[in-house]
């Protein structure tokens, strides 16, 4: 199966900033990479799909950007509201596979 | 408003069995493709199991021969039955909705089962 690894596993961050994330494949997964947000006690919600497609709902300030094996999720100026988990996975080859996640948390 | 909910989980001792439900409203479970992914405490995510609209059903290798995922049309809930269950099997059990070639479009915020005696 396909491993995911993210990097940082903590990303401490002042509000305002940029956050760089990021989210590696053992082989090639083309752009069938999905990015989710998860806060504590709620459901995930879709984040980017496609490796750059952001889903409804998130604002222009998150952005996911590669292809292949590298990938990378960006919020240009972080916002109260972004410190959270942020799974990659891919949906290239079977089984379906995430990443272990990187908590963005305030600095 | 487009929802899921999901019940069911619990304690359940090595070997038990449990059936989870997903509740879902704003859409209609038989007409999605729709999965179960499973998050162990201070793990990651783990994909489980899907059903096609179809009715195809797909399984992970742990999981395969003990799971059976299902869905009812009447009550628009999806379902995961799990037998022969192990300490391996605790973790917090979504249900999400697949969109394109599978990724997941809708969450449930998750029922926790824990196996142990």
């Amino acid at each position: 199966e396909i491993v995911m690894t993210q990097s940082p596993a903590t990303l401490s961050v002042s509000p305002g900033e940029r956050a760089t994330l990021s989210c590696r494949a053992s082989q090639s997964v083309s752009s069938n990479l999905a990015w989710y947000q998860q806060k504590p006690g709620q459901a995930p919600r879709l984040l980017i799909f496609g490796a750059s497609t952001r889903a409804t709902g998130f604002p222009a300030r998150f952005s996911g950007s590669g292809s292949g094996t590298e990938f990378t999720l960006t919020i240009s100026s972080l916002q109260s509201e972004d410190f959270a988990l942020y799974f990659c996975q891919q949906y290239n080859t079977w089984p379906l596979t995430f990443g272990g996640g990187t908590k963005v948390e305030i600095k | 408003e487009e929802q899921l909910v999901e019940s069911g989980g619990g304690l359940v001792q090595p070997g038990g069995s449990l059936r989870l439900s997903c509740a879902a409203s704003g859409f209609f479970v038989s007409d999605n493709y729709m999965s179960w992914v499973r998050q162990a405490p201070g793990k990651g995510l783990e994909w489980v199991s899907l059903i096609y609209s179809g009715g195809n059903t797909y399984y992970a290798d742990s999981v395969k021969g003990r799971f059976t995922i299902s869905r009812q049309k009447s009550n628009n809930t999806l379902f995961l039955q799990m037998n022969s269950l192990g300490p391996e099997d605790t973790a917090l059990y979504f249900c999400a909705r697949v969109r394109g070639t599978s990724y997941f479009d809708l969450w449930g915020r998750g029922s926790l089962v824990t196996v142990s005696s």
